[in-house]
């Protein structure tokens, strides 16, 4: 069980979308539509943004998108806020267990 | 309301071993799956196990297979995870979190218990 690839920060200016990626392999982000994306706060409990590779839990805004592709699933935010400064994980299914990414930090310029 | 709290985390020796419980409250604890998932300080995330509603089915890490074991008292609303042979790169915060019932994957997660492994 190797943990996909994250890029481990990103940045962006208020309003720039940004996208992160998660690359894993055929056992997991490529072999399943169950990747999650969660953002975390420091010292907070991670929170479910994005789930089923693309959809949104309600209550979160619709600037936070998925979309997978082969091994890789990225999660987009467009519309830049500051609140959205923050860690961000992909987790994959990947038979019988589970896998996080390495997490991405990103900060909002 | 959907609570997760976890207790039972503090300092211990290598070698030591520690009970983790998690007791909940606002959901249906007997119809969901529940999980462990770790973070080192200044890590990420690393997913430990998880166990099926009546308990019947166990799924490990690699890397903590044989070392931690996962359990639930549904009398009691509570998940355990009994941490064995400690080594100080276990050192972490524990979350509890609960699958969802909708879709594949954690949807809440406690707010963790801080497990220091030192001499």
């Amino acid at each position: 069980q190797s943990a996909p690839t994250q890029p481990r920060s990103v940045s962006g200016s208020p309003g720039q979308s940004v996208t992160i990626s998660c690359t894993g392999t055929s056992n997991d982000v490529g072999g399943y539509n169950y990747v999650l994306w969660y953002q975390q706060y420091p010292g907070k409990a991670p929170k479910v943004m994005i789930y089923d590779v693309s959809k949104r839990p309600s209550g979160v805004p619709d600037r936070f998108s998925g979309s997978k592709s082969g091994n890789t699933a990225s999660l987009t935010i467009s519309g830049l806020q500051a609140e959205d400064e923050a860690d961000y994980y992909c987790c994959s299914y990947a038979d019988t267990l589970w896998v996080f990414g390495g997490g991405t930090k990103l900060t909002v310029l | 309301e959907v609570h997760l709290v976890e207790s039972g985390g503090g300092l211990v020796q290598p070698g030591g071993s520690l009970r983790l419980s998690c007791v909940v409250s606002g959901f249906t604890f007997n119809n969901s799956w529940m999980g462990w998932v770790r973070q080192a300080p200044g890590k990420g995330l690393e997913w430990l196990a998880n166990i099926k509603q009546d308990g019947s089915e166990k799924h490990y890490a690699d890397s903590v297979k044989g070392q931690f074991t996962i359990s639930r008292d549904n009398a009691k609303n509570s998940l355990y995870l009994q941490l064995h042979s400690l080594r100080v790169e276990d050192t972490a915060v524990y979350y509890c979190a609960k699958y969802s019932g909708i879709y594949y994957g954690l949807d809440y997660w406690g707010q963790g218990t801080l497990v220091t492994v030192s001499s």
